[in-house]
């Protein structure tokens, strides 16, 4: 069956640290890849996506992923976070072609303290 | 334009009772989704409307659970009977095609 991993369930970092965040998923073929976020007491909001083209892909508030088929990876990346950017990050796979399901991973919650 | 539309947002209900889940999607979208998150696991995928029809069902957990979509606009979650591995929170998105789908905030079901 298919699955998404995320490596970290619980992240702590000082405002302007660097943060990564990973993903891996086990379909291999053809995959749409998301990022959404929950920031507390909202809904999930789409960070990013990945449908096709260039594998670097920016998202909303410096957020930026890369797709790298060869390690099924897309790794959330953002060079300096803010306080603000305390929340649950969520990665997310869907299968292309006639497959609208999202399957998602566990969540990682980023904590930052300022 | 307004979001994805959930209610209610809390419900606390006692096993063996019924409740009803409502979603109203993003206007003229025509496919609905229902998720699932159970006690901080991941977030399940439940069933999938396109307009009135369930286009995939596959994630429904059991015959407790019963969807609805009639006209193809808002739907409904009913879980009769409920049991206690029921609680959770329950998301519904919406999609104009098979593109990104917009989360509502969640219902979050508790039963005792």
């Amino acid at each position: 069956a298919q699955s998404v991993s995320q490596h970290n369930h619980h992240v702590i970092l000082s405002e302007a640290a660097s943060l990564e965040l990973g993903c891996n998923y086990s379909y291999g073929g053809t995959v749409n890849l998301f990022w959404y976020v929950q920031y507390p007491g909202q809904h999930l909001q789409l960070l990013l996506k990945y449908f096709s083209g260039d594998p670097l892909v920016k998202g909303i508030k410096g957020f930026e992923a890369e797709f790298i088929k060869s390690k099924f990876s897309f790794n959330l990346r953002k060079p300096s976070v803010q306080w603000s950017d305390t929340a649950e990050y969520f990665c997310a796979v869907k299968r292309w072609g006639g497959y609208n399901k999202l399957i998602f991973g566990a969540g990682t919650r980023l904590a930052v303290h300022p | 334009e307004a979001g994805v539309t959930q209610f209610p947002s809390h419900s606390v209900i006692e096993k063996g009772q019924t409740v009803t889940l409502r979603c109203d999607p993003i206007s003229g979208h025509d496919n609905l989704y229902w998720y699932r998150r159970v006690m901080g696991k991941e977030i399940k995928f439940l069933l999938h409307f396109v307009k009135e029809s369930k286009q995939d069902e596959s994630g429904m957990p059991n015959n407790r659970f019963l969807a609805e979509r009639t006209g193809g606009t808002y739907s409904t979650l009913k879980v009769q009977p409920a049991e206690l591995e029921d609680s959770g929170v329950y998301f519904c998105a919406s999609s104009p095609a098979a593109d990104t789908q917009y989360f509502g905030p969640g219902t979050r079901l508790t039963v005792l």
